[in-house]
Protein backbone atom coordinates (compact mmCIF):
# COMPACT_ATOMS: atom_id res chain seq x y z
CA UNK A 1 0.00 0.00 0.00
CA UNK A 2 1.30 3.66 -0.77
CA UNK A 3 1.03 6.23 2.20
CA UNK A 4 1.78 9.96 2.11
CA UNK A 5 3.20 11.23 5.23
CA UNK A 6 3.26 15.16 6.57
CA UNK A 7 5.23 15.07 9.59
CA UNK A 8 4.19 18.92 10.24
CA UNK A 9 0.63 19.64 10.92
CA UNK A 10 0.98 23.21 11.16
CA UNK A 11 3.56 26.11 10.35
CA UNK A 12 3.94 29.90 10.01
CA UNK A 13 5.88 32.20 7.88
CA UNK A 14 6.88 35.50 8.03
CA UNK A 15 5.42 37.15 4.78
CA UNK A 16 8.02 37.74 1.94
CA UNK A 17 10.30 34.75 3.41
CA UNK A 18 10.82 31.44 2.45
CA UNK A 19 9.15 28.32 4.13
CA UNK A 20 9.97 24.23 3.32
CA UNK A 21 6.98 22.22 3.59
CA UNK A 22 8.08 18.64 4.18
CA UNK A 23 6.73 14.88 2.83
CA UNK A 24 7.61 11.52 2.65
CA UNK A 25 6.05 8.34 0.66
CA UNK A 26 6.23 4.85 0.70
CA UNK A 27 5.91 3.01 -2.94
CA UNK A 28 7.60 0.18 -4.81
CA UNK A 29 6.67 1.52 -7.46
CA UNK A 30 9.05 2.81 -9.88
CA UNK A 31 7.10 4.63 -12.15
CA UNK A 32 4.55 7.36 -10.28
CA UNK A 33 3.60 11.25 -9.60
CA UNK A 34 3.75 13.41 -6.68
CA UNK A 35 1.72 16.60 -6.15
CA UNK A 36 1.30 19.25 -3.88
CA UNK A 37 -2.29 20.68 -3.69
CA UNK A 38 -3.52 24.04 -1.86
CA UNK A 39 -6.65 24.42 -0.07
CA UNK A 40 -7.28 27.88 0.96
CA UNK A 41 -10.35 28.82 2.86
CA UNK A 42 -12.37 28.42 0.28
CA UNK A 43 -12.17 24.76 0.21
CA UNK A 44 -11.56 24.57 -3.39
CA UNK A 45 -8.67 22.05 -3.87
CA UNK A 46 -5.98 23.78 -6.12
CA UNK A 47 -2.40 22.22 -7.78
CA UNK A 48 -0.31 23.82 -6.79
CA UNK A 49 2.89 21.63 -8.55
CA UNK A 50 3.31 18.44 -9.68
CA UNK A 51 6.80 16.09 -10.59
CA UNK A 52 7.20 13.25 -12.79
CA UNK A 53 9.42 10.53 -10.72
CA UNK A 54 10.74 9.88 -14.05
CA UNK A 55 12.38 13.57 -14.14
CA UNK A 56 15.11 14.33 -12.18
CA UNK A 57 15.13 17.73 -12.68
CA UNK A 58 13.12 19.34 -9.54
CA UNK A 59 9.58 20.93 -10.97
CA UNK A 60 9.24 24.57 -10.60
CA UNK A 61 6.14 27.37 -10.63
CA UNK A 62 7.37 30.63 -10.09
CA UNK A 63 7.66 31.06 -6.37
CA UNK A 64 6.23 27.24 -5.73
CA UNK A 65 9.21 24.63 -6.45
CA UNK A 66 9.99 21.25 -5.05
CA UNK A 67 12.82 19.13 -3.87
CA UNK A 68 12.44 16.11 -5.29
CA UNK A 69 14.69 12.59 -3.65
CA UNK A 70 13.67 9.67 -5.33
CA UNK A 71 16.01 7.47 -3.00
CA UNK A 72 14.80 9.09 0.08
CA UNK A 73 11.05 9.13 -1.08
CA UNK A 74 10.87 12.86 0.00
CA UNK A 75 9.02 15.23 -1.82
CA UNK A 76 9.49 18.70 0.08
CA UNK A 77 7.98 21.96 -1.37
CA UNK A 78 9.28 25.53 -0.91
CA UNK A 79 7.32 28.49 -1.39
CA UNK A 80 9.43 32.08 -1.53
CA UNK A 81 8.59 35.38 -1.10
CA UNK A 82 5.45 34.19 1.11
CA UNK A 83 2.15 36.10 0.39
CA UNK A 84 -0.54 36.60 2.46
CA UNK A 85 -2.38 34.41 0.20
CA UNK A 86 -0.26 31.66 0.21
CA UNK A 87 -1.70 30.99 3.83
CA UNK A 88 -3.83 27.47 3.60
CA UNK A 89 -3.77 23.59 3.17
CA UNK A 90 -1.15 22.40 1.82
CA UNK A 91 -1.73 18.51 0.98
CA UNK A 92 0.64 16.65 -0.79
CA UNK A 93 -0.48 13.80 -2.89
CA UNK A 94 0.88 10.41 -4.55
CA UNK A 95 -0.53 9.10 -7.37
CA UNK A 96 0.40 5.48 -9.43
CA UNK A 97 -1.34 4.34 -13.04
CA UNK A 98 -3.31 0.88 -12.46
CA UNK A 99 -3.70 -0.61 -15.78
CA UNK A 100 -7.20 1.21 -16.30
CA UNK A 101 -7.16 4.60 -14.25
CA UNK A 102 -4.84 6.21 -11.53
CA UNK A 103 -4.86 5.90 -7.88
CA UNK A 104 -4.01 9.27 -5.80
CA UNK A 105 -3.12 9.06 -2.20
CA UNK A 106 -2.82 12.09 -0.27
CA UNK A 107 -0.89 13.20 3.49
CA UNK A 108 -2.92 14.95 6.42
CA UNK A 109 -2.38 18.65 5.39
CA UNK A 110 0.36 21.64 6.73
CA UNK A 111 -1.83 24.25 7.60
CA UNK A 112 0.42 27.20 6.33
CA UNK A 113 -0.49 30.60 8.03
CA UNK A 114 1.78 33.47 6.26
CA UNK A 115 2.10 36.56 8.95
CA UNK A 116 2.01 40.18 8.02
CA UNK B 1 -15.54 22.11 -19.30
CA UNK B 2 -17.04 23.53 -15.93
CA UNK B 3 -15.17 21.62 -14.12
CA UNK B 4 -16.11 18.70 -11.51
CA UNK B 5 -19.51 19.60 -10.53
CA UNK B 6 -21.04 18.18 -6.79
CA UNK B 7 -24.46 18.81 -5.52
CA UNK B 8 -25.49 19.90 -3.16
CA UNK B 9 -23.18 22.55 -1.43
CA UNK B 10 -24.55 22.28 1.69
CA UNK B 11 -26.82 19.19 3.44
CA UNK B 12 -28.06 19.59 6.77
CA UNK B 13 -29.68 16.53 7.70
CA UNK B 14 -31.05 14.60 10.97
CA UNK B 15 -29.42 11.91 12.32
CA UNK B 16 -31.45 8.58 10.93
CA UNK B 17 -31.99 10.34 7.67
CA UNK B 18 -30.43 8.92 4.31
CA UNK B 19 -28.14 11.55 2.63
CA UNK B 20 -27.37 11.55 -1.31
CA UNK B 21 -24.39 13.12 -2.42
CA UNK B 22 -23.62 14.12 -6.30
CA UNK B 23 -21.01 14.16 -8.45
CA UNK B 24 -20.50 15.13 -12.03
CA UNK B 25 -17.04 14.03 -13.03
CA UNK B 26 -15.08 16.09 -15.89
CA UNK B 27 -16.01 14.06 -19.21
CA UNK B 28 -13.78 12.15 -20.86
CA UNK B 29 -12.14 11.51 -17.24
CA UNK B 30 -12.24 7.43 -16.71
CA UNK B 31 -10.99 7.81 -13.18
CA UNK B 32 -13.79 9.18 -9.98
CA UNK B 33 -12.59 9.10 -6.35
CA UNK B 34 -15.03 9.90 -3.55
CA UNK B 35 -12.67 11.44 -0.41
CA UNK B 36 -13.61 12.69 2.94
CA UNK B 37 -12.16 15.30 4.80
CA UNK B 38 -12.26 16.38 8.36
CA UNK B 39 -9.57 17.94 11.24
CA UNK B 40 -9.11 15.07 12.63
CA UNK B 41 -8.29 12.47 9.16
CA UNK B 42 -7.86 14.84 7.24
CA UNK B 43 -8.61 13.88 3.39
CA UNK B 44 -9.25 10.24 3.50
CA UNK B 45 -9.82 8.24 0.06
CA UNK B 46 -13.13 6.03 0.41
CA UNK B 47 -13.46 4.90 -2.91
CA UNK B 48 -12.84 5.21 -6.46
CA UNK B 49 -13.68 3.59 -9.95
CA UNK B 50 -12.19 3.68 -13.16
CA UNK B 51 -13.89 3.45 -16.40
CA UNK B 52 -17.35 2.91 -14.17
CA UNK B 53 -16.12 0.23 -11.92
CA UNK B 54 -15.43 0.04 -8.05
CA UNK B 55 -11.90 -0.38 -7.81
CA UNK B 56 -11.42 -0.14 -4.04
CA UNK B 57 -13.82 0.83 -1.68
CA UNK B 58 -11.85 -0.19 1.44
CA UNK B 59 -12.02 3.36 2.58
CA UNK B 60 -15.47 3.36 3.31
CA UNK B 61 -16.38 3.38 6.54
CA UNK B 62 -19.42 0.77 6.92
CA UNK B 63 -22.22 -0.56 4.74
CA UNK B 64 -24.14 2.44 6.02
CA UNK B 65 -21.97 4.10 2.97
CA UNK B 66 -22.38 3.23 -0.36
CA UNK B 67 -21.24 4.47 -3.74
CA UNK B 68 -22.58 4.13 -7.44
CA UNK B 69 -21.44 4.90 -10.59
CA UNK B 70 -23.94 4.19 -13.47
CA UNK B 71 -22.54 6.03 -16.31
CA UNK B 72 -19.32 7.86 -17.27
CA UNK B 73 -20.59 11.57 -16.19
CA UNK B 74 -22.31 10.44 -12.88
CA UNK B 75 -21.75 8.87 -9.46
CA UNK B 76 -23.67 8.62 -6.26
CA UNK B 77 -22.12 8.76 -2.84
CA UNK B 78 -25.44 7.55 -0.42
CA UNK B 79 -25.59 7.70 3.37
CA UNK B 80 -27.98 5.19 5.13
CA UNK B 81 -28.99 6.02 7.98
CA UNK B 82 -26.63 9.12 8.65
CA UNK B 83 -25.00 9.62 12.05
CA UNK B 84 -23.23 12.80 13.60
CA UNK B 85 -20.41 11.47 13.21
CA UNK B 86 -20.58 11.59 9.54
CA UNK B 87 -20.49 15.21 9.35
CA UNK B 88 -17.81 16.09 6.94
CA UNK B 89 -16.67 17.63 3.74
CA UNK B 90 -16.87 15.01 1.02
CA UNK B 91 -15.18 16.04 -1.97
CA UNK B 92 -15.39 14.59 -5.12
CA UNK B 93 -12.46 13.83 -7.70
CA UNK B 94 -11.89 12.93 -11.46
CA UNK B 95 -8.91 12.00 -13.02
CA UNK B 96 -7.54 10.83 -16.98
CA UNK B 97 -4.65 8.53 -18.07
CA UNK B 98 -1.64 10.64 -19.17
CA UNK B 99 -1.04 10.08 -22.64
CA UNK B 100 2.40 8.36 -22.17
CA UNK B 101 4.22 9.90 -19.77
CA UNK B 102 2.25 13.25 -20.16
CA UNK B 103 0.17 15.78 -17.54
CA UNK B 104 -2.05 14.43 -15.24
CA UNK B 105 -3.59 15.82 -11.93
CA UNK B 106 -6.51 15.24 -9.98
CA UNK B 107 -9.59 17.50 -10.54
CA UNK B 108 -11.67 18.49 -6.88
CA UNK B 109 -14.89 19.55 -7.23
CA UNK B 110 -16.00 22.30 -4.60
CA UNK B 111 -17.37 19.82 -1.77
CA UNK B 112 -20.35 19.08 -0.33
CA UNK B 113 -20.37 19.87 3.92
CA UNK B 114 -22.72 17.80 5.13
CA UNK B 115 -23.50 18.39 8.60
CA UNK B 116 -25.52 15.22 10.43
CA UNK B 117 -27.73 16.90 13.65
Amino acid sequence: AQTVTQSQPEMSVQEAETVTLSCTYDTSENNYYLFWYKQPPSRQMILVIRQEAYKQQNATENRFSVNFQKAAKSFSLKISDSQLGDTAMYFCAFMKQGPTGNQFYFGTGTSLTVIP
Amino acid sequence: DAGVIQSPRHEVTEMGQEVTLRCKPISGHNSLFWYRQTMMRGLELLIYFNNNVPIDDSGMPEDRFSAKMPNASFSTLKIQPSEPRDSAVYFCASSSLPLVRGKTEAFFGQGTRLTVV
